[in-house]
């Protein structure tokens, strides 16, 4: 098991609302990265923290935003909330760069009604 | 633009059999490394071996080992001596840019059957 921890692990929203999820990196790491899985696709990265500030950033629309705290545990909050926004929404934490490992919570199942 | 294949959605195996994975991918990249990750049904994506692109040899990890053709842009994953925990989803992926940021396949569902 990571030192990754997603919450809540599961999520029901409506059309139209806003929710925020949330994740601890594992100690020492700080890049946070942010990937949604759609049901039976490989997950798909939406942005990236590093020490606070976007490193990078998928093809997801504004409504999709985050933060990065200083002791680089980070939110993902999406508005507007919209049926195709219901998925797995996955938090991985790592050193950065293209060479290390990246570490994955556990997720957060996220269905909008 | 960087691709990730994954032509195989199912595959199924027989414990203590050996399965071999198939991933393609596409770079205009010379220096990278690969990676193959698990996703069991717990849903926490686990890292099972990682290739360099500059290293000739295959990576191995006890039962996991790749075959990493860069001419071909391959990166099969085989799995030996398959244990019924091997059940899972395996994703091949491939870091973009200096953020690090994981281009993943569509995965391959493997079943190991007793």
């Amino acid at each position: 098991e990571t030192g990754v921890t997603q919450s809540p692990t599961h999520l029901i929203k409506t059309r139209g609302q806003q929710v925020t999820l949330r994740c601890s990196s594992q100690s020492g790491h700080n890049t946070v990265s942010w990937y949604q899985q759609a049901l039976g696709q490989g997950p798909q990265f939406i942005f990236q923290y590093y020490r606070e500030e976007e490193n990078g950033r998928g093809n997801f629309p504004p409504r999709f935003s985050g933060l990065q705290f200083p002791n680089y545990s980070s939110e993902l909050n999406v508005n507007a909330l919209e049926l195709d926004d219901s998925a797995l929404y996955l938090c991985a934490s790592s050193l950065g760069g293209g060479d290390t490992e990246a570490f994955f919570g556990q997720g957060t199942r996220l269905t909008v009604v | 633009a960087q691709t990730v294949t994954q032509s195989q959605p199912e595959m199924s195996v027989q414990e203590a059999e050996t399965v071999t994975l198939s991933c393609t991918y596409d770079t205009s990249e010379n220096n990278y490394y690969l990676f193959w990750y698990k996703q069991p049904p717990s849903r926490q994506m686990i890292l099972v071996i990682r290739q360099e692109a500059y290293k000739q040899q295959n990576a191995t990890e006890n039962r996991f080992s790749v075959n990493f053709q860069k001419a071909a842009k391959s990166f099969s994953l085989k799995i030996s001596d398959s244990q019924l925990g091997d059940t899972a989803m395996y994703f091949c992926a491939f870091p973009e840019g200096s953020q690090g940021n994981l281009i993943f396949g569509k995965g391959t569902k493997l079943s190991v059957k007793p």
